[in-house]
């Protein structure tokens, strides 16, 4: 068990929707990392928040966003929902003061678009 | 930018037998290394990291991985491969500035011959 929390396990939606995947990431870790796997891309890194504020963005795209809340859980909206968004959505969290990289990973939220 | 390669897609071998993963990565910077491996519908789990001092590192599962700078490579070995071995495993590098997330190579599934 990592310590990482990603609510729900399995979504079914359809295309046009918009659905939120919600994270609680380990305790005291401020830093908290968004990632998509599909067959196709691989591991897509989409965004990271620090302590409630972003801090690096990666392949998202504009139909998403995401928030990291004064509790340190995070939030990833998807909306207008189109067949592609199909795939595995990872959170991950790090502790940055003396860390070494490390980051810690939920066990996923499917996401399934039909 | 940092970057990661990773060498086969698939890699096949019988139980007993060496395992050998290849990565080969990309840095302007002394990069942090990880390995993790990922279980049919789990997350993902460290293997292992190298950071700084030892170039040997050894993991978790009779895992373990060589840092050659001279190769920008980190390949990832077990002397007897496990039928329970069998997983995708992805090489990441550490991000800098900004962002200090991981990239991950597009990972290597490990099928284990009985």
């Amino acid at each position: 068990d990592s310590g990482v929390t990603q609510t729900p396990k399995h979504l079914i939606t359809a295309t046009g929707q918009r659905v939120t995947l919600r994270c609680s990431p380990r305790s005291g870790d401020l830093s908290v990392y968004w990632y998509q796997q599909s067959l196709d891309q691989g591991l897509q890194f989409l965004i990271q928040y620090y302590n409630g504020e972003e801090r690096a963005k990666g392949n998202i795209l504009e139909r998403f966003s995401a928030q990291q809340f004064p509790d340190l859980h995070s939030e990833l909206n998807l909306s207008s929902l189109e067949l592609g968004d199909s795939a595995l959505y990872f959170c991950a969290s790090s502790a940055l003061t003396g860390n070494t990289g490390e980051l810690f990973f939920g066990e996923g939220s499917r996401l399934t678009v039909l | 930018a940092q970057s990661v390669t990773q060498l086969g897609s698939h890699v096949s071998v019988s139980e007993g037998a060496l395992v050998l993963l290849r990565c080969n990565y990309s840095s302007s910077v002394p990069p942090y290394l990880f390995w993790y491996v990922q279980y049919p519908n789990q997350g993902l789990q460290l293997l292992l990291k190298y950071t700084t001092g030892a170039t040997l590192v050894k993991g978790i599962n009779g895992f373990e991985a060589e840092f050659k700078k001279s190769e920008t490579s980190f390949h990832l070995t077990k002397p007897s491969a496990h039928m329970s071995d069998a997983a995708e495993y992805f090489c990441a590098v550490r991000g800098t500035g900004g962002a200090d997330g991981l990239t991950f190579g597009k990972g290597t599934h490990l099928i284990i011959q009985p």
